[in-house]
């Protein structure tokens, strides 16, 4: 299956630094990425869906200018938590549609666990 | 309104047993796809199963079959003789639009908690 990448992991920052985070999609293109929130023991709550080469389109309620979103290539989409608040802290997952394959073929990353302090 | 409901907030099963995960879900589009989805402690989701609403017979992976009620609006998943390593989270998710491309986007349940007892 296609695998997607997420780095980091894990990351711990302190109140106002930003963080990015990044997904590849490895072994495809993807022209369309998601990067989704989830805190714990809850469902997963899509944040954008990320477009390569144009801007993202946000969920309701998901702050643009705090949420950048850049999906500069085929392979890989950017996420960076602007002056992060320690409400911020939360495990990002992204995924990635296989360009040209079942439409229901998606995948998701290992995801990247933020603690912001 | 929920789109995906899983009532089931924890489920236990014996080693070896079968146990059925519940979803329903509402949707007035006649097109859409119902997904399964693992997540283990180590967080990342991995696609199990996939059910489209025109498909004719239930769709099964190995020991991961769907249980597609229509009529009912439900996709329960059934794991049969389940292993120590199917203790996880499960999530049911719909995707509408199926047909016309859709959107792409899968609404998730809230999940369910499976532990496997030895």
């Amino acid at each position: 299956g296609a695998v997607v990448s997420q780095h980091p992991s894990w990351v711990i920052c302190k109140s106002g630094t930003s963080v990015k985070i990044e997904c590849r999609s490895l072994d495809f293109q993807a022209t369309t990425m998601f990067w989704y929130r989830q805190f714990p023991k809850q469902s997963l709550m899509l944040m954008a869906t990320s477009n390569e080469g144009s801007k993202a389109t946000y969920e309701q309620g998901v702050e643009k200018d705090k949420f950048l979103i850049n999906h500069a290539s085929l392979t890989l989409s950017t996420l960076t938590v602007t002056s992060a608040h320690p409400e911020d802290s939360s495990f990002y997952i992204c995924s990635a549609r296989v360009s040209g394959r079942l439409s229901y073929e998606q995948y998701f990353g290992p995801g990247t666990r933020l603690t912001v302090t | 309104a929920q789109k995906i409901t899983q009532t089931q907030p924890g489920m236990f099963v014996q080693e070896k047993e079968a146990v059925t995960l519940d979803c329903t879900y509402d949707t007035s589009d006649p097109s859409y796809g119902l997904f399964w989805y693992k997540q283990p402690s180590s967080g990342e989701m991995i696609f199990l199963i996939y059910q489209g609403s025109y498909d004719q017979q239930n769709a099964t992976e190995g020991r991961y079959s769907l249980n597609f009620q229509k009529a009912r609006k439900s996709a329960n998943l059934v794991i049969s003789a389940s292993q120590l390593g199917d203790s996880a989270m499960y999530f049911c998710a719909m995707r509408e639009g199926e047909a016309s491309g859709g959107s792409y986007i899968p609404t998730f349940g809230r999940g369910t908690s499976l532990i496997v007892h030895p």
